[in-house]
């Protein structure tokens, strides 16, 4: 069974500085999917970014991009120029490319705090 | 499109109570989803549907059945509620395979007493 591990409880930054959420996962497939999700105070989960296990490039979504190496098995989230409203718990998720049903293991989270 | 629907939004049962937590959604996905997020922790999968009439267990199922009698619906039952079983629930659906975005309601808290 797959695992995911995400060793940081809560993170803080500065409003407008950068900051590196990290993720490993334990996989003996090749083919999968990787995402990262927000969920607000509002309990909504927001999917942030995703990334393709076979694609080699990190994915980007504006201010969020991910460094994913494959070999390590990890998955790190980078929030740039961090704003008041990235204050959230973020979960990293996996999902075999295989199979019929598609479930998302999740980790249990990162407390971010976003600070003037 | 209201997207993944949950009702109630919060309840509070007693211990031995039954109640079902209703999940809607109107993008005609066939996947769809049942998880509960303990405090502090991630979600964990209780059950999944791939179609309707078709159900399969997911990480913790014990206490709890589902069905999915049409396309949109996909019901949780909790029978003889435990405190174990105080957590926020979440719905969630999706379409077909590949990297199809997995969308979540949002979410029903539920307090056993």
């Amino acid at each position: 069974a797959q695992t995911v591990t995400q060793s940081q409880p809560e993170m803080s930054v500065q409003e407008a500085e950068t900051v590196t959420l990290s993720c490993t996962y334990d996989t003996s497939e090749s083919d999968y999917y990787l995402f990262w999700y927000k969920q607000p105070p509002s309990r909504q989960m927001i999917l942030v970014i995703r990334q393709e296990a076979y694609k080699q490039q990190n994915a980007t979504e504006n201010r969020f991009s991910v460094n994913f190496q494959k070999a390590a098995k990890s998955f790190s989230l980078k929030i740039s120029d961090s704003q008041l409203g990235d204050a959230a718990m973020y979960f990293c998720a996996y999902r075999s490319a295989t199979g019929t049903a598609s479930k998302l293991t999740f980790g249990t989270g990162t407390r971010l705090q976003v600070t003037l | 499109n209201a997207g993944v629907t949950q009702t109630p939004k919060f309840r509070i049962l007693k211990i031995g109570q039954s109640m079902t937590l209703q999940c809607a959604q109107d993008m005609n996905h066939n996947y769809m989803y049942w998880y509960r997020q303990d405090p502090g922790m991630g979600l964990k999968l209780i059950y999944y549907s791939v179609g309707a009439g078709i159900t399969d267990k997911g990480e913790v199922p014990n206490g709890y059945n589902v069905s999915r009698s049409t396309t949109e619906d996909f019901p949780l039952r909790l029978e003889l509620a435990a405190p174990s079983q105080t957590s926020v629930y979440f719905c969630a659906s999706r379409f077909g395979t590949g990297d199809n975005e997995q969308f979540f309601g949002p979410g029903t808290r539920l307090t056993v007493l």
